[in-house]
């Protein structure tokens, strides 16, 4: 367990309707960055947030956001859904606080399967 | 693609034996990472191994890079069935941005 949880676990919409994603930071990690993963695919990165801010993105739409709340906690909404966004959305959190090494190691949660029909 | 590569894609061994497995990255990194994945559930952390290192161990993992050639290779060693998931590297040139790459598919036959 690494203390990282999404909701929903699973997820159906239409095309054109839009998603909200939830993540649950673990205990004390202060950066949270969402990944979207094709089936048979790796991770692609969609952005990260530090202290409530966007620190970075990946090469997604504008209709892809995000936010993160003083808690840490985070959300991905995705609007206007296209049937390639089917996918599984994962959310990593780290502590840019720690040493060196352990600042770059991200604890994934288990993900949301998100289906567009 | 953003991403980088991996092989092989898929891998089959006996329990006991050795799984190699190995990524190429495409941009100068600070330190690259291997991770695992049980049945598209979430990656769980195996190791680090930062860019000014050649060689990094951790229990059964065994991890090198060679920033020259940019690729990297996870040896594990003695497999168990426990073992079977997908395993994928991520390179990192700070501490926002990872790309990972396409996977391993590697399956331990008890």
């Amino acid at each position: 367990e690494t203390g990282v949880t999404q909701s929903p676990t699973h997820l159906i919409k239409t095309r054109g309707q839009q998603v909200t994603l939830r993540c649950s930071s673990q205990s004390g990690h202060n950066t949270v960055s969402w990944y979207q993963q094709a089936l048979g695919q790796g991770p692609q990165f969609i952005f990260q947030y530090y202290r409530e801010e966007e620190n970075g993105r990946g090469n997604f739409p504008p209709r892809f956001s995000g936010l993160q709340f003083p808690n840490y906690s985070s959300e991905l909404n995705v609007n206007a859904l296209e049937l390639d966004d089917s996918a599984l959305y994962l959310c990593a959190s780290s502590n840019f606080r720690q040493g060196r090494e352990a600042k770059n190691i991200q604890y994934f949660g288990a993900g949301t399967r998100l289906s567009v029909l | 693609s953003q991403q980088g590569e991996e092989d092989p894609q898929a891998l089959s061994i006996q329990e006991g034996e050795n799984a190699t497995m190995n990524c190429s990255y495409k941009t100068s990194i600070n330190n690259l990472q291997w991770y695992r994945q049980n049945s598209g559930r979430g990656l769980v952390h195996l190791i680090l191994i930062r860019s000014n290192e050649r060689e990094k161990h951790s229990g059964r993992l065994r991890v090198t890079l060679d920033t020259s050639k940019k690729s990297s290779s996870l040896l594990i060693t003695a497999s168990r069935a426990a073992d079977t998931a997908s395993y994928f590297c991520a390179s990192g040139s700070g501490t926002y941005k990872y790309i990972f790459g396409t996977g391993t598919r590697l399956k331990v036959l008890a």
